[in-house]
């Protein structure tokens, strides 16, 4: 097990909706990075957070947004839910920014109906 | 053109057999590979980084062609423990790292 736990496991909500998910980075890793898994696709790149600020954006818009608390763990927020939100949310966990090695959750599959 | 593309897959291949996955990226300043691991349902893990001199461990052996932007991932002996989804990672800096992942090939090892 890597140490990264994120929560809940599953969700379901309708369009329009708003989402909350969350993530617990590994004990001593400092940087946690979200990613969107479409069924069939490989994960895509939504943002990082460093030290409690967001380094770095891949291409989603602005009601994808996120959080960096002391302790290191982070949120995705999600606002106006839409039907290809539908997908796996993973968070991985590092020390530092690099991305060499990261530590990914488990994810939380969200389902929007 | 996505950035990071692989072999669409699915591979079926038996026990014991070699198999070879490719993946192209277009960006060239691409800095880092990865070959990542995902079974069925679960949370990728890496299984290698990738060196321009190429690299083993065990029945893995990766290769990476800056020339051609291709990297391989080649398998011998495969395990039916070996079935799962394997990802190509690619990175570079623009002002963060960027971390592209492909598409994913999937392999099932068959008795």
């Amino acid at each position: 097990e890597t140490g990264v736990t994120q929560s809940p496991t599953h969700l379901i909500k309708t369009r329009g909706q708003q989402v909350t998910l969350r993530c617990s980075s590994q004990s001593g890793h400092n940087t946690v990075s979200w990613y969107q898994q479409a069924l069939g696709q490989g994960p895509q790149f939504i943002f990082q957070y460093y030290r409690e600020e967001e380094n770095g954006r891949g291409n989603f818009p602005p009601r994808f947004s996120g959080l960096q608390f002391p302790n290191y763990s982070s949120e995705l927020n999600v606002n106006a839910l839409e039907l290809d939100d539908s997908a796996l949310y993973l968070c991985a966990s590092s020390f530092g920014t690099s991305q060499e090695t990261q530590y990914f959750g488990p994810g939380t599959r969200l389902l929007v109906l | 053109r996505k950035e990071v593309e692989q072999d669409p897959g699915p591979f079926n291949v038996p026990e014991g057999a070699t198999v070879a996955f490719n993946c192209t990226y277009s960006n060239s300043a691409s800095q880092s590979f990865f070959w990542y691991r995902q079974d069925c349902r679960k949370e990728p893990k890496l299984l290698m980084s990738v060196y321009s001199s190429g690299n083993e461990d065990g029945r893995f052996t990766a290769q990476l062609n800056r020339a051609s932007q291709y990297i391989s991932l080649l398998i011998r002996d495969s395990k039916l423990s070996d079935s799962a989804t394997y990802l190509c990672v690619v990175k570079r800096f623009t002002s963060y790292d960027k971390v592209i992942f492909g598409p994913g090939t999937s392999l099932s090892v068959i008795p």
